[in-house]
């Protein structure tokens, strides 16, 4: 089945600079890859997401890249604002199986 | 809009004892998941259903996990005897039900076994 891996674990940045997570999945099958920020207590939120016919996409502040061939996919947050604090998740989906990298907590500093 | 709808938010039992947490999806939407997540992990599926038909329990402990989703709407995921180990966020999500479709998370369940 699919594995994902996600990384770093934690990533610790200042109010103002970017943030970058990266996943890797194993199923070349897999076709949909969304990211999921989830703050404490509270439920998984989609915040962008990408398809396989597609290699970027962007929504204001947050952009994610999808590599086909190294099975990679990368979200970018650019101007970090406290408020991005939180645990992102990446995952990828094939047939509505979907499988979710460890996740990385992401902390902005003010 | 309204979400998915989870109850209840926490549950505390003593282990053996069985208990029970409940799902309404997105109205219109086929497909109902069930997960679990551990503290700072990622979910982990527990069971898809596409309609009423559970299509994927292969990682649902049948020993003492069972869910139902009767008439292809709201669903119900028991667990008995409750086991220590099972101390766990457990979350639905549900989508339209095409193919790789977005999945929408519920507030979950915090299930504590004492």
């Amino acid at each position: 089945g699919e594995n994902v891996e996600q990384h770093p674990s934690t990533l610790s940045v200042q109010e103002g600079d970017s943030a970058v997570i990266k996943c890797t999945y194993s199923d070349s099958a897999s076709n949909y890859f969304p990211w999921y920020k989830q703050e404490l207590g509270k439920r998984p939120q989609l915040i962008i997401d990408i398809r396989s016919n597609v290699g970027e996409k962007k929504d204001q502040r947050i952009a994610v890249t999808l590599n086909k061939t190294a099975k990679h996919f990368s979200l970018h947050i650019t101007e970090t604002q406290p408020e991005d604090s939180a645990v992102y998740f990446c995952a990828a989906t094939h047939n509505n199986d979907m499988r979710f990298g460890a996740g990385t907590r992401l902390t902005v500093k003010p | 809009e309204a979400g998915v709808v989870q109850s209840p938010r926490y549950k505390i039992i003593e282990k053996k004892q069985p208990v029970a947490f409940w799902c309404n999806p997105i109205s219109g939407h086929n497909t109902l998941y069930w997960y679990l997540q551990n503290l700072g992990q990622g979910p982990e599926l527990l069971i898809r259903y596409e309609n009423e038909e559970a299509v994927d329990d292969s990682q649902l402990p049948k020993d003492r996990f069972s869910a139902e989703r009767l008439k292809g709407v709201d669903s119900t995921l028991k667990i008995q005897p409750a086991e220590l180990g099972d101390s766990a966020v457990y979350l639905c999500a549900s989508s339209l039900g095409r193919s790789s479709d977005t999945q929408y998370f519920g507030p979950g369940t915090r299930l504590t076994v004492l």
